[in-house]
């Protein structure tokens, strides 16, 4: 069965500071993957998503930027961050249209 | 007006009781319907997937889709205090993928035991 993994699930850091979060799916192979954010109040927000390695696509310009160095591995960057890139960031992935989301990252900037 | 509209709540019932979650929708050409279910501080699960209009039941869980008012449902029949969560709808035009996928803000619903 395929299963997705984030990490670290929670961190804080200072403004300013670079950020990487990792997702991963096992279980399948070339999956769609895409970096959401959830903040209070605003829902879910598409960030970015890819279609296999090397291929993002941004939906949202910001402080932040995804890389997909191997066919199930998906990274969210920053580095510099801001005040208002906290947030609970969830990594999906998606077989056919349905998406199936890991555990979520929540990120603190102070 | 947002595409999706859902009430944030928070909705309290007591347990046992019949639960109705509701999703509005202004896109004609949204075919592709799903509800999620978020625990505090969690990822959201997938809970029901259906396409265009009709019922889908899944245990105690019921979707609802009616394209011609543009109105979902989700239907929890005997509610647990385990159900006490976030309950987001999606949807898409299209199932091939999540870029185009919408999502409610979700509505916040408490079981009372």
């Amino acid at each position: 069965s395929q299963t997705i993994h984030q990490w670290p699930a929670t961190l804080v850091q200072p403004v300013g500071s670079p950020l990487s979060l990792e997702c991963t799916v096992e279980g399948t192979s070339n999956p769609n993957l895409y970096w959401y954010r959830q903040a209070a109040g605003r829902g879910l927000q598409l960030l970015f998503y890819s279609v296999g390695i090397g291929q993002i696509s941004s939906e949202v310009p910001q402080n932040l930027s995804a890389s997909r160095p191997q066919d199930r591995q998906f990274i969210l960057s920053s580095k510099k961050l801001l005040l208002s890139d906290s947030g609970f960031y969830l990594c999906a992935w998606t077989p056919s249209g349905e998406l199936f989301f890991g555990e979520g990252s929540r990120l603190t900037v102070l | 007006q947002k595409e999706v509209e859902q009430d944030p709540g928070p909705l309290s019932v007591p347990e046992g009781a019949i639960v109705s979650l509701n999703c509005t929708y202004s896109n004609s050409a949204f075919q592709y319907f799903m509800w999620y279910r978020q625990y505090s501080r969690k990822g959201p699960e997938l809970l029901m997937y259906t396409y265009s209009s009709g019922n889908k039941e899944d245990g105690r869980f019921t979707a609802q889709v009616d394209k011609s008012s543009k109105y979902i449902s989700l239907f929890i029949r005997d509610s647990q205090p385990s159900d006490s969560a976030t309950y987001l709808c999606a949807m898409s035009d299209s199932g091939g993928g999540a870029d185009g996928l919408t999502f409610g803000k979700g509505t916040h619903l408490i079981i009372q035991p």
